[in-house]
Order: C-alpha cells, then sequence, then structure tokens
C-alpha cells in the first residue's frame, strides 16, 4: 500500500510570513494525484490544493503553491503571506490514479499562525 | 449548491452497542467514501461505495459494514463497539469518471460526526 508520511508534527509562521509543509510519499505507480487538505478546529476537511503526476508544472492556487519533486517523491505545499485564517492542521493525501479513489493520508502538520 | 451533510454530528455510545452514521453527498456526485480519524492522526480509509455496492474497502473488521441508497446517500453502521472506535468519522464524495475535468478525482468531505464510546 502506498504510504504518505508528514514529518512536521507542528510548524508556526508568523502573519504575512512564508512557510512551508513537507510531505513524502512511497509508490511504485507513474501516475497518480496529491492533494493538501486543510481541517480548521471545526473539523471539516477542506481541499487547498491538487496535483497530477504527470504534469510537471507545479500547482498553484492563490497564495498556495506545490513544490512537487516526482522523483524524489516529494510533495511540499508553501503558503505564502500567512494569515491567521491558514491556522490549522494541514493534511497531504494520495490517490491512485487507476484502479480505485482511495485516498491515503499523512499523520498532519499543525500549523500555528502568530499575530 | 449543497456541499457534503453528516449526522448526527456527535454521537455517546456505550461498549457492545451499534451505531449508524448518515452522510448525504455533494450535489452530482454518485460514489461516497467512508473514513475513520482517530484524534492526532490522518484519515483512515473504510470502505467506498458507488452503484449501491462495496467497491472498496480498507483495513477494518466485519464490524464496519455500509449501504448506499439509490439516491446516493449513504450509512455507516458498526456493530459490537469497541472503546477503540471512538474517533471522528468522515464521509467524502466524488463523482466516478476518467475525464480530466477538474475536480473529478477529488473528495469532498463532510464536517464528520464525533462518536465516542464509553
Amino acid at each position: 500500500a502506498q504510504t504518505v508520511t508528514q514529518s512536521q508534527p507542528e510548524m508556526s509562521v508568523q502573519e504575512a510570513e512564508t512557510v512551508t509543509l513537507s510531505c513524502t510519499y512511497d509508490t511504485s505507480e507513474s501516475d497518480y494525484y496529491l492533494f493538501w487538505y486543510k481541517q480548521p478546529p471545526s473539523r471539516q476537511m477542506i481541499l487547498v490544493i491538487r496535483q497530477e503526476a504527470y504534469k510537471q508544472q507545479n500547482a498553484t492556487e492563490n497564495r498556495f503553491s506545490v513544490n512537487f519533486q516526482k522523483a524524489a517523491k516529494s510533495f511540499s505545499l508553501k503558503i505564502s503571506d500567512s494569515q491567521l485564517g491558514d491556522a490549522a492542521m494541514y493534511f497531504c493525501a494520495y490517490r491512485t490514479k487507476w484502479g480505485g479513489n482511495q485516498f491515503y493520508f499523512g499523520t498532519g502538520t499543525s500549523l500555528t499562525v502568530i499575530p | 449548491d449543497a456541499g457534503v451533510t453528516q449526522s448526527p454530528t456527535h454521537l455517546i455510545k456505550t461498549r457492545g452497542q451499534q451505531v449508524t452514521l448518515r452522510c448525504s453527498p455533494k450535489s452530482g456526485h454518485d460514489t461516497v467514501s467512508w473514513y475513520q480519524q482517530a484524534l492526532g492522526q490522518g484519515p483512515q480509509f473504510i470502505f467506498q461505495y458507488y452503484e449501491e455496492e462495496e467497491r472498496q474497502r480498507g483495513n477494518f473488521p466485519d464490524r464496519f459494514s455500509g449501504h448506499q441508497f439509490p439516491n446516493y446517500s449513504s450509512e455507516l453502521n458498526v456493530n459490537a463497539l469497541l472503546l477503540g472506535d471512538s474517533a471522528l468519522y468522515l464521509c467524502a464524495s466524488s463523482l466516478v469518471g476518467w475525464d480530466t475535468q477538474v475536480g473529478q478525482e477529488t473528495q469532498y468531505f463532510g464536517p464528520g460526526t464525533r462518536l465516542l464510546v464509553l
């Protein structure tokens, strides 16, 4: 089975600064999807950004961008101009492209934004 | 556009009891997946329903069962509850399809049901 590893249980960032959350994964597949989800204290998982493995270009969504290194099996999330509302648990997730819709999640990184 | 909804929001049960959790998928979605999220952990896949059948299953015992209705809503049933079943149960919906429309392969999550087993 695929595994997803988030090695930073907790991170903090000053408001308006930039922070990078790390994620690595293990797979033998060549095509798949990667996601970052945000889970605030309200519990609802919210999609932040997604990346298709066959696309070389890193995905970007407003202040959120990823650094996708396929050979290294690394998928980090960069949050620019951090805001108080960015404080949450962030989960990295993997989904195979073929053969099912099961998501594999990491253990999460708790992000604190300091005013 | 209604998102994924789940009920109830909180539930307290005792060991050995049975529980049923409910989920309504996002409008236009036909596939429902269930996840268990223990405190401080990432979600773990329980199973997925499509066309009223269980299509995939994670590493969970048969005490966990489900159902999908013709309107695509779904139930998760857990029998003979154990203390270790205490967790946040998340439902996620998606649309099965192999075209490249953005978002087709993405799962959208509900707010979850917090289950406490005493």
